[in-house]
């Protein structure tokens, strides 16, 4: 069964600097790839997905991800942190027998001043 | 627009008392539904998902069951609920590849 790993449980990035968060696939195809954001007590909000096509996939708020095949990853970018950030992001995948998410143990993105 | 409701925000219940969190879709037709839970310091585990009126599915045995009675309404229930049922629910519905999902509800067995 697919399944997305994001290996980092707490990141912490200085304001104004640049934000790399990690998540990679377990899967034969192609997978459907997705980022979301969830702020405390909050719901979950899309930021992209990737489902075919470019690899470079451009989101809300600044962010885009990378799909790259050779390295079964997905990882979610932003350039220049901003302190409204922090969150907790979430990697997810969509399993192609149903059309279920998948979501991965989730980052918490820290933003020190 | 399509829009998901999800209520209550949060709720403190006793154990062994009964559970009913209501979530109604506007906007969309026939989506897939889905129940997830977030545990404190865990990830999101889907709980349900239902394709339609009456159909559901359930992921994992637990002391939780759910339904469908409207096309656009997703019930999660439990007659007795148990302390291990605290969490943070969300609701979320699909139509092709798009998920959209609830504020969620915190709920709290005391």
């Amino acid at each position: 069964a697919q399944s997305v790993t994001q290996p980092d449980i707490h990141i912490t990035v200085s304001e104004g600097a640049s934000l790399e968060l990690r998540c990679n696939y377990s899967y034969g195809a192609t997978p459907y790839l997705f980022w979301y954001v969830q702020s405390p007590g909050q719901g979950l909000q899309l930021l992209l997905k990737y489902f075919s096509g470019d690899t470079l996939v451009q989101g809300i708020k600044g962010f885009e991800a990378e799909f790259k095949r050779s390295q079964s990853s997905f990882n979610l970018r932003k350039p220049s942190v901003h302190w409204s950030d922090a969150a907790e992001y979430f990697c997810a995948t969509r399993n192609t027998g149903f059309q279920k998410l998948v979501f991965g143990t989730g980052t918490r993105l820290l933003v020190s001043p | 627009s399509q829009t998901i409701h999800q209520w209550p925000a949060t709720l403190v219940q006793p154990v062994g008392s009964p559970l009913s969190l209501e979530c109604t879709v506007e906007g969309t037709s026939n989506p897939n539904l889905y129940w997830y839970r977030q545990a404190a310091g865990r990830g999101l585990q889907l709980l349900f998902y239902s394709v339609g009126i009456g159909q559901i599915s359930s992921e994992v045995p637990q002391n939780l069951s759910a339904s469908r009675p409207q096309d656009r309404q997703f019930i999660l229930s439990s007659k007795k609920l148990l302390l291990s049922d605290s969490g943070f629910y969300l609701c979320a519905w699909s139509v092709d590849y798009g998920y959209t999902f609830g504020s969620g509800t915190r709920l709290t067995v005391v």
